[in-house]
């Protein structure tokens, strides 16, 4: 099915550990982006993609990476994980529509990360 | 910056109830508005939008009218049912730049029968 897959769907990290997290799209849309989901404070983002090899920061991006090195996949990387990552992330994207139409937004199901 | 302010839920209701959850917005300029519902364990799926003053989105017996004037966008449902127990989110979406979208921090709804 066409649409935002994320991978994994879980994961445990100890405090320290590195992961990234994987986001692919199928829908050739141009725009990808990074959320973190905590309690209470809805989604923040994190970092932005418009293009392949074009990344910039969002609300919230200490202690986090990111690489777009093609259209369909946008990947993000802890390095040195901390407790207070401990969060759902999703990943979106968007296409440009002509004329800035703001209806194409698709998310992936989310990634729950718990750091101990 | 632009934000979003939701009412704090949660928001429980009996079965045919009427349902408003509350959306006001900060914004420079003239955004896209959103309403976003997240089932559990699921991630988010667009509810309804509107793109310009005045309009209406409206889906699954779901409305909301885009309030230039209050900088609001309310939603309203006649008639909720135990399957629209879920948590909604009010965003916005500028017209420039990275056209993120700004959300609200969620409100949680729960639909007894």
């Amino acid at each position: 099915n066409a649409g935002v897959t994320q991978t994994p769907k879980f994961q445990v990290l100890k405090t320290g550990q590195s992961m990234t997290l994987q986001c692919a799209q199928d829908m050739n849309h141009n725009s990808m982006y990074w959320y973190r989901q905590d309690p209470g404070m809805g989604l923040r983002l994190i970092y932005y993609s418009a293009s392949e090899g074009t990344t910039d920061k969002g609300e919230v991006p200490n202690g986090y990476n990111v690489s777009r090195l093609n259209k369909r996949e946008f990947s993000l990387r802890l390095e040195s994980a901390a407790p207070s990552q401990t969060s759902v992330y999703f990943c979106a994207s968007r296409v440009d529509l002509r004329g800035g139409s703001h209806y194409g937004y698709t998310f992936g199901s989310g990634t729950r990360l718990t750091v101990v | 910056g632009d934000s979003v302010t939701q009412m704090e839920g949660p928001v429980t209701l009996s079965e045919e109830a009427f349902l408003t959850i509350n959306c006001t917005y900060t914004a420079t300029g003239y955004p896209s508005l959103f309403w976003y519902v997240q089932y559990p364990g699921e991630g988010l799926q667009l509810l309804l939008k509107a793109t310009k003053a005045d309009d209406k989105g409206s889906n699954k017996g779901f409305e909301a009218t885009y309030r230039k004037e209050t900088t609001s966008f309310h939603l309203e449902k006649g008639s909720v049912q135990v399957s629209d127990s879920a948590v909604y989110f009010c965003a916005l979406s500028d017209h420039a730049g990275r056209r993120a979208l700004t959300f609200g921090s969620g409100t949680r709804l729960q639909v007894q029968p």
